[in-house]
């Protein structure tokens, strides 16, 4: 059974900071791998789907690889601004989502 | 181009009740999948409809239920309401089942169970 873990939980940087958020999953044998931001009484906005046979995608300031093997994917965003507070989801396929990591980014 | 529209945005009900939600995807999108969102269980999986069929289910009791139109909109109906389904119930949409194209959410319907 595919289990989606994400770690940490809640993460709280200033301004102007560089920063990895981390999905974990359990079976390799995915389709694809997307990243969603939330923000609060929201629905989930796409940031970054990565195929099953790519390795990462970039758009902007993100940037999300994934490791199949190791059954790891990260979003990276670079140069964090306020506007980026959200809780960050990445979802393997359609049907299992992780709880989220609540980013805050102070000015 | 509109993206996924919900409605309601927000439901009151008491237990016992039924409640159909609306969800009408990004024109031209033909899959449409259906999720409740808790603090608790986070983001859990109802159902997906393609080609006005049910392709997949979750692990939801019979209470839910599904449809799909020829125009691809979709209505959930949960009936015999109970306190545990006050939740956000959010609708997404991708142009085809398996699609690797990325899914789009509507805003979601919060629904409160009194």
């Amino acid at each position: 059974k595919q289990e989606v873990t994400q770690i940490p939980a809640a993460l709280s940087v200033p301004e102007g900071e560089n920063l990895v958020l981390n999905c974990s999953f359990t079976d390799s044998a995915i389709y694809n791998l997307q990243w969603f931001r939330q923000d609060p009484g929201k629905g989930l906005t796409s940031l970054l789907l990565i195929q099953s046979s790519q390795r990462e995608q970039t758009s902007g300031r993100l940037n999300a690889s994934l490791d199949k093997s190791s059954g790891r994917s990260t979003l990276y965003i670079a140069a964090s601004q306020p506007g980026d507070s959200a809780t960050y989801l990445c979802a393997v396929g359609k049907l299992i989502f992780g709880q989220g990591t609540e980013l805050s980014v102070k000015p | 181009k509109a993206g996924v529209t919900q409605t309601p945005r927000y439901l009151i009900k008491t237990r016992g009740q039924q409640v159909t939600l609306s969800c009408s995807p990004i024109s031209g999108h033909r899959s449409v999948s259906w999720y409740q969102q808790t603090p608790g269980q986070g983001l859990q999986f109802l159902f997906e409809y393609f080609s006005e069929t049910q392709r997949n289910k979750g692990n939801f009791p019979g209470r839910f239920s599904g449809r799909q139109f020829s125009n691809s909109r979709s209505e959930m109906n949960v009936s015999t309401l109970e306190l545990g389904d006050s939740a956000l119930y959010l609708c997404a949409s991708s142009l085809r089942l398996n699609s690797n194209q990325p899914q789009h959410f509507g805003d979601g319907t919060r629904l409160s169970i009194l």
